[in-house]
């Protein structure tokens, strides 16, 4: 069964850097494009990137562009989330998530979720 | 990068039906087929309810669908059962991002 581990989280100091991974299982990894989401406490979820399938093409929202980076090692199933210059208004539970369909650039619908790593920005 | 518009909160008691309606633009909702609709209960990961804007993946219930029309998405819920109670939140594929609506709390009277 598909399977998305999230790990990394934990608090930091703003300003400071912190790198998420998420362990994937359960299906052809190399094949989905993914996506990590993100949801500050109480409020809804906000798409943070997405990475191709091949990795080649990675796109970002507004609000982290410039100082968060998405990365993927298909040989170890893993997705990566690189968050530089970190602020307060970052503190949120972060979501790997996995494409539905097989595309290169995917279809921004989530099918699977991992469970999420808290990331709290705070001195 | 605007979020897609959501109403706070519906709410309906158990057996009828509800609707959510959630509106984007032409550079998101009305130009693409990618509409989607997540359930999230408190403290869990989110779920995909709906895809390509009115199919239901394995193992969500009818009485879950989707429609669209121009740059408005909808989510009807009919048959409201207790376990309905959750936030729902709409998404939309836009080309080089995807966009999130602010979510909408679901009660069951």
């Amino acid at each position: 069964q598909v399977q998305l581990v999230e790990s990394g989280g934990g608090v930091v100091q703003p300003g400071k850097s912190l790198r998420l991974s998420c362990a994937a299982s359960g299906f052809t990894f190399s094949s989905y494009a993914m996506y990590w989401v993100r949801q500050a406490p109480g409020k809804g979820l906000e798409w943070v990137a997405v990475i191709s399938s091949d990795g080649n093409n990675k796109y970002y929202a507004d609000s982290v562009k410039g100082r968060f980076t998405i990365s993927r090692d298909n040989s170890k199933n893993t997705l990566y989330l690189q968050m530089n210059s970190l602020r307060g208004e970052d503190t949120a539970v972060y979501y790997c998530a996995k494409d539905l369909k097989i595309a290169v650039a995917g279809t921004g619908q989530f099918h699977y979720w991992g469970q999420g790593t808290l990331v709290t920005v705070s001195s | 990068q605007s979020a897609l518009t959501q109403p706070r909160s519906v709410s309906g008691s158990p057996g009828q039906s509800v609707t959510i309606s959630c509106t984007g633009t032409s550079s998101d909702v009305g130009g693409y087929n990618y509409v989607s609709w997540y359930q999230q209960h408190p403290g869990k990961a989110p779920k995909l309810m709906i895809y390509d804007v009115t199919k239901r993946p394995s193992g969500v219930p009818d009485r879950f669908s989707g429609s669209k029309s121009g740059n408005t998405a909808s989510l009807t819920i009919s048959g409201l059962q207790a376990e309905d109670e959750a936030d729902y939140y709409c998404c939309s594929y836009a080309g080089t991002y995807t966009v999130f609506g602010g979510g909408t709390k679901l009660t069951v009277l």
